[in-house]
């Protein structure tokens, strides 16, 4: 079952960044925290993952907090073409590496 | 990262007739792939863990009769849907996982079934 809650929807101005909040009060100390997104009807796409620091890659920023409970995603300068549906997913890492996919957020670029 | 193919990309079938669905992993030794369903709207759903040269796991809830998942090779698992009936219809995602902390899942383009 997933672990993660996030908002179902958001709007961002083009050019602005977007910062997508997830929770997951309940993650485990040796589980880390995956961020994909899906365009429509397309496959999820990886974005960055993280375990407790904040890591940045060339499409994105993972902000950890400290008590790990909660992350955000940002999108430093949002493009129309990063409109999809965001999701933040805790890999269960014992049992065998399975993704379970909350209900994302929509995100929404506007022109 | 891995790049994952499935085939067909799409499928229009009968009610009561099988359809098989192929996952390949074109640059990748895939021991672990996991075959997702997504409904309109609605997130992915995983349906089961498929694991080279033995049975899947099946998440709860999925008829393992009904889909029928062979990973016979490190580059090739298919998902079999028998006697598909209209509610069978979705969009099936596969995916390969990696190893290691590094660990990430790769998805391929997925294959929408329709059974009419």
């Amino acid at each position: 079952d997933a672990k993660t809650t996030q908002p179902p929807s958001m709007d961002c101005a083009e050019g602005r960044a977007a910062n997508l909040p997830c929770n997951h009060s309940t993650i485990s100390g040796n589980e880390y925290v995956y961020w994909y997104r899906q365009i429509h009807s397309q496959g999820p796409q990886y974005i960055i993952h993280g375990l407790k620091n904040n890591e940045t890659n060339e499409m994105a920023s993972l902000i950890i907090t400290e008590d790990r409970k909660s992350s955000t995603l940002i999108l430093p300068h949002a493009t129309l073409r990063d409109t999809a549906v965001y999701y933040c997913i805790v890999r269960v890492g014992n049992t065998g590496n399975q993704f379970y996919f909350g209900t994302g957020t929509s995100l929404t670029v506007i022109p | 990262g891995a790049v994952v193919s499935q085939h067909p990309s799409w499928v229009i079938c009968k009610s009561g007739t099988s359809v098989k669905i192929e996952c390949r992993s074109l640059d990748f030794q895939a021991t672990t792939m996991f075959w997702y369903r997504q409904f309109p709207k609605q997130s992915l759903m995983l349906m089961a863990t498929s694991n080279e040269g033995s049975k899947a796991t099946y998440e709860q809830g999925v008829e393992k009769d009904k889909f029928l998942i062979n990973h016979a090779s490190l580059t090739l698992s298919t998902l079999t849907v028998t006697s598909a009936h209209p509610e069978d219809s979705s969009f099936y995602i596969c995916s390969v996982g990696t190893s290691g902390s590094s660990y990430e899942q790769y998805f391929g383009p997925g294959t929408r079934l329709t059974v009419t």
